[in-house]
């Protein structure tokens, strides 16, 4: 089955630490994002990559830091400079769109939660 | 910078009754893509509709419509008799049509009840 993996589902951390959220997709497509979601706030764009060793800074990249170092897998690590890193984190991807596509497909999610 | 604005927190509806969800956008683009992706308890985010700006039809998606008003930048959510399942977060997004990666400007979302 195609689709969007993350893990963990749970993850939780204490103050200074860095952790890393993984995903990764077995889609073929060429862009990935990462979100942050929380309560009472909508998806916010932390960083985004449309092709492999390049990626762009989103809304909220401040304490954040990504590679691409291959076109199936983003990791997304939440560093200690991230002043309130506990939140719902999602991961996306598409196509290009010159290639067609404008629709993201969805990772069930990350919850970190800061001890 | 596109904004999104969903004004409704939480509607709620009687199952197999029709309910509209607002969303309203702001851009100074004339080239663009909407779409409304549902979030339920398991938060699997699922694209529900799109719309393309320079197509005048109304999407639809068996039970589920737009009402795109393209001057007065609105983009509403029909969802006609309502299930059980339907119980969910709605988020309206925004998504440029520059550039080739399509990122999206999201609302803040609206919370559906389903009653019996």
């Amino acid at each position: 089955d195609g689709g969007i993996t993350q893990s963990p589902k749970y993850l939780f951390r204490k103050e200074g630490q860095n952790v890393t959220l993984s995903c990764e997709q077995n889609l073929n497509h060429d862009a990935m994002y990462w979100y942050r979601q929380d309560p009472g706030q909508g998806l916010r764009l932390i960083y985004y990559s449309q092709i492999v060793n390049d990626f762009q800074k989103g809304d909220i990249a401040e304490g954040y830091s990504v590679s691409r170092e291959k076109k199936e897998s983003f990791p997304l690590t939440v560093t200690s400079a991230q002043k309130n890193p506990t939140a719902f984190y999602l991961c996306a991807s598409s196509m290009l769109r010159d290639r067609g596509g404008n629709e993201q497909f969805f990772g069930p999610g990350t919850r970190l939660t800061v001890l | 910078a596109q904004t999104v604005t969903q004004s409704q927190p939480e509607m709620s509806v009687q199952e197999a009754e029709t309910v509209t969800l607002s969303c309203t956008y702001d851009t100074s683009e004339s080239d663009y893509y909407l779409f409304w992706y549902k979030q339920p308890p398991s938060r699997q985010m699922i694209l529900v509709i799109r719309q393309e700006a320079y197509k005048q039809q109304n999407a639809t998606e068996n039970r589920f419509s737009v009402n795109f008003q393209k001057a007065a930048k609105s983009f509403s959510l029909k969802i006609s008799d309502s299930q059980l399942g339907d119980a969910a977060m709605y988020f309206c997004a925004y998504r440029s049509a520059i550039g080739t990666a399509s990122k999206l400007t999201f609302g803040t979302g609206t919370r559906l009840q389903v009653t019996l």
